[in-house]
């Protein structure tokens, strides 16, 4: 299986503040890389698809870039509505997998 | 707007079947695929594995011998099923238009206890 690795876990930042959020992973997976984002209460909003095209309705401030084994996704001029739980998934090859997460808090 | 629903029994025996059902809305199950994923406490992921449009199936080998994907086109709902489950198959099950999870539902959460 492919593993996915996102080394932060937890991370915090002030609105107006820009963050990234890196995705490893165990091989080369081209651009077949990605985001979603989970808030409380609500469901997973797929960001970010092919590592760094935008899904309809992701406000302009998400970015993704990488390819290969390196992935970062980029939140410029951060706001308040964009806490909850990141997830990177590469859907390569099957059984598709899933990063562990990175909680963003907003300070 | 393509909207899933999960429903099933919250708790489970151990060694029992955990079965869900997920209703889609706004989409034909008939197109696309159509997948299970599930949360650990703890917070990792799963793909659990999908139907096709044409009713193939994928699954994770890590469930192979457990898993089973259904469908019932009439009804525009797609199912899991899970033989054998112990405690470790505790996690909130979400049903998602899949492979690149475009839309999700909620989410329900099942606990395997006695």
């Amino acid at each position: 299986d492919v593993q996915m690795t996102q080394s932060l876990s937890y991370l915090a930042a002030s609105p107006g503040e820009s963050v990234s959020i890196s995705c490893k992973a165990s091989k080369s997976i081209s651009n077949y890389l990605a985001w979603y984002q989970q808030k409380p209460g609500e469901a997973y909003k797929l960001l970010i698809y092919s590592g760094s095209t935008l899904q309809s309705g992701t406000p302009s401030r998400f970015s993704g870039s990488g390819s290969g084994t390196d992935f970062t996704l980029t939140i410029r001029s951060l706001e308040p509505e964009d806490f909850g739980l990141y997830y990177c998934q590469q859907y390569y090859e099957k059984p598709l997998t899933f990063g562990s997460g990175t909680k963003l808090e907003i300070k | 707007e393509v909207q899933l629903q999960e429903s099933g029994p919250g708790l489970v025996k151990p060694s029992q079947s955990l079965s869900l059902t997920c209703s889609v809305t706004g989409y034909s199950i008939t197109s696309n695929y159509w997948g299970w994923i599930r949360k650990f406490p703890g917070n990792k992921m799963e793909w659990m594995g999908y139907i096709s449009y044409s009713g193939s199936t994928s699954y994770n080998p890590s469930l192979k011998s457990r898993i089973s994907i259904t469908r019932d086109t009439s009804k525009n709902q797609f199912f899991l099923q899970l033989n054998s489950v112990t405690t470790e198959d505790t996690a909130t099950y979400y049903c998602a238009r899949s492979g690149v999870a475009t839309d999700w539902g909620p989410g329900t959460m099942v606990t395997v206890s006695s």
